[in-house]
């Protein structure tokens, strides 16, 4: 049973920056696994910021960014706006399977 | 504009059977693979099913499989998950999604399926 992790909750300041991170019980993380990141806020559907570790969709706000970093794949917020208070999960390809992490509360305060 | 819209959740009891649907546009639904992602009140999302873009490939998570089957009719723009022996462990919303280079682009409101006796 594959397990991806990521940091259950953190905080960060209005204005400041944090990183966010993913790892697999399988290793490391790498661009094979396809990582995606995807933000939901209460009541919504998700919806994926990025995919293929660091590409943007069209909606993506800058202030997103995706990378690897360490074995783990990280998405990192620069300049936390009150509306990027959410839940963010991360998914990993395994050549057919996908496995989401439990996600990470972040609070903008 | 890209559109997926659930449909077909509702209230079954344990053991009943369920099919959710899922009508895409804005988009040639017959060139892409689709999935079904779930969330159970208060938790995380789930990875459940796939299909690829003619339907010839399946995949399901083990907590599913042998229960659900995933299927699509392209001529309209149709995904389809037949649920069977439902439990509830199943009660969630399910949420079909659009692939994109292995992964994700746009997912649907979702639709809730309750199972309680």
């Amino acid at each position: 049973q594959t397990v991806v992790t990521q940091e259950p909750s953190l905080t960060v300041s209005p204005g400041g920056t944090v990183t966010l991170t993913c790892g697999s019980s399988t290793g490391a993380v790498t661009s094979g696994h396809y990582p995606n990141w995807l933000q939901q806020k209460p009541g919504q559907a998700p919806r994926t910021l990025i995919y293929r570790t660091s590409n943007k969709h069209s909606w993506t706000p800058a202030r997103f960014s995706g990378s690897l970093f360490g074995g783990k794949a990280a998405l990192t917020l620069s300049g936390a706006q009150p509306e990027d208070e959410a839940e963010y999960y991360c998914l990993l390809y395994y050549g057919g399977p996908r496995v989401f992490g439990g996600g990470t509360k972040l609070t903008v305060l | 504009d890209v559109q997926l819209v659930e449909s077909g959740g509702g209230l079954v009891q344990p053991g009943g059977s369920l099919r959710l649907s899922c009508l895409a546009s804005g988009f040639n639904f017959s060139t892409y693979a689709m999935h079904w992602v779930r969330q159970a009140p208060g938790k995380g999302l789930e990875y459940v099913s796939a299909i690829s873009f003619s339907g010839g490939g399946t995949f399901y998570a083990d907590s599913v499989k042998g229960r659900f089957t995933i299927s699509r009719d392209n001529s309209k723009n149709t995904l389809y998950l037949q649920m069977s022996s439902l439990r509830g462990e199943d009660t969630a919303v399910y949420y079909c999604v659009k692939d994109f280079q292995l992964g994700f682009d746009y997912w649907g409101q979702g639709t809730l399926v309750t199972v309680s006796s």
